[in-house]
Order: structure tokens, then C-alpha cells, then sequence
């Protein structure tokens, strides 16, 4: 049973540095084909990409946000970190982490975390 | 604004068949495959179809995808009630290497 789920801080002032975390079972980021990635959706609106890791630990990055992001894998963890830096009200959205694996020549996000909220507000 | 471009909303009523597009460009849609992800009111989105047209399993064949140059659809047979939900599109673009999504659809089953 693949399962996923995100954690930290629900709160976050303007200008702080957000980390969440995404700890991970039934499956390993080292096996080949295999990444997690981070989405975002603010409340009532669409879905936004953010960030992707893979197994070989090549790192993908939203170009609009890539100043801002890093996203690092522990794979004896089985756990994904993504850090936001220079958190925004805008950044406001619930955060979701995915797996992505390669699925018929495409790499869709076929298990999905329940998301966590984060509210930044002074 | 979003890189693949959905209709805001669809409608149907139960046992009509409805379908969504996804717009997009020769670096997205025109040359990589297009994922469907459905998001029901309050809960994390689940993919509904992957590579254009393969469904995951569990995910009925009511559900089906086509693509077609740079645009893409999803189409819902046989509506239910329980199909109420918001319908993203997504692509892998060449030029912005990484992950783009619409702007997604909201189905109304009337």
C-alpha cells in the first residue's frame, strides 16, 4: 500500500523560510523510474507544480519559483523535503507531495498526499 | 494564467456524456503526453488518466482521453452525481522543463 503524507508548519510570517516534509511508504525513491514531487493549490484555485525529485537525484524546478525552492530526498527516511524561502501571503495553498513513476512513456502523479494547508500571515 | 488552457466549467445531466478540453502548445501537449487528474470538493486530485488515454486501475471505462496535435480531451459517459468534481489536465513542457497544468474544469451534474 503506497501511501504519502505532508507535514510542517500551518503558519508562516511573511519573509520566513517554509520546510515540509513528505514521508512516504510502500515504495522507495531510489528505485529507478521513480520521484516525488511537490504541488501547490491556493484556496479555490487550480493547481500549480513546484517541484520534482528522482530517483538518481536529478531535481526539477518550476522556472518561476526556482530562486526560491530546493527539494532534497532521505532515502533511509523514506521522506522529501521541499524549503520556499521568502514566504509570501500569495504562497498561501494547500501543498501537496505526489509520487510520480514512468507509466507508458509519461511520468504522471499516480499517488497523492491529503495536502497540507499553509497560511502566511503576520 | 495557466500554460494548458481548460473551459472554466462543463455541465450534464445523469447519463449524458460530456467532454472537457486542454489546449496547449507544440513544447507540451504537441510533444509529450497528457495526464487527467479528477479532484473531488475537499480532497487531494487522483489520476484519472495518464498517456493520453490509459486508464489506472479501478478508474472506470466511462472515463477516456484522446489527444490530438497540441489539444486534448477527456470525455465522461453515462454522468453520475459522484463525477462532480474539478477536472485538471497536465503535460510535461520541453521549455519550461517541468510539470504544467490547466487552468481546470469544474463539472456540474445537474
Amino acid at each position: 500500500q503506497i501511501t504519502l503524507k505532508e507535514s510542517g508548519p500551518t503558519l508562516v510570517k511573511p519573509t520566513q523560510t517554509l520546510s515540509l516534509t513528505c514521508t512516504f511508504s510502500g515504495f522507495s525513491v531510489s528505485t529507478s523510474g521513480v520521484g516525488v514531487g511537490w504541488i501547490r493549490q491556493p484556496p479555490g484555485k487550480a493547481l500549480e507544480w513546484l517541484a520534482l525529485i528522482y530517483w538518481d537525484d536529478d531535481k526539477r524546478y518550476s522556472p518561476s519559483l526556482k530562486s526560491r525552492l530546493t527539494i532534497t530526498k532521505d532515502t533511509s527516511k523514506n521522506q522529501v523535503v521541499l524549503t520556499m524561502t521568502n514566504m509570501d501571503p500569495l504562497d498561501t495553498a494547500t501543498y501537496y507531495c505526489a509520487r510520480t513513476t514512468e507509466m507508458a512513456a509519461t511520468r504522471p502523479f499516480d499517488y497523492w498526499g491529503h495536502g497540507t494547508l499553509v497560511t502566511v500571515s503576520s | 494564467q495557466s500554460v494548458l488552457t481548460q473551459p472554466p466549467s462543463a455541465s450534464g445531466t445523469p447519463g449524458q456524456r460530456v467532454t472537457i478540453s486542454c489546449s496547449g502548445s507544440s513544447s507540451n501537449i504537441g510533444s509529450n503526453a497528457v495526464n487527467w487528474y479528477q479532484q473531488l470538493p475537499g480532497t487531494a486530485p487522483k489520476l484519472l488518466i495518464y498517456s493520453n488515454n490509459q486508464r489506472p486501475s479501478g478508474v472506470p471505462d466511462r472515463f477516456s482521453g484522446s489527444k490530438s496535435g497540441t489539444s486534448a480531451s477527456l470525455a465522461i459517459s453515462g454522468l453520475q452525481s459522484e463525477d462532480e468534481a474539478d477536472y485538471y489536465c497536465a503535460a510535461w513542457d520541453d521549455n519550461l522543463n517541468g510539470v504544467v497544468f490547466g487552468g481546470g474544469t469544474k463539472l456540474t451534474v445537474l
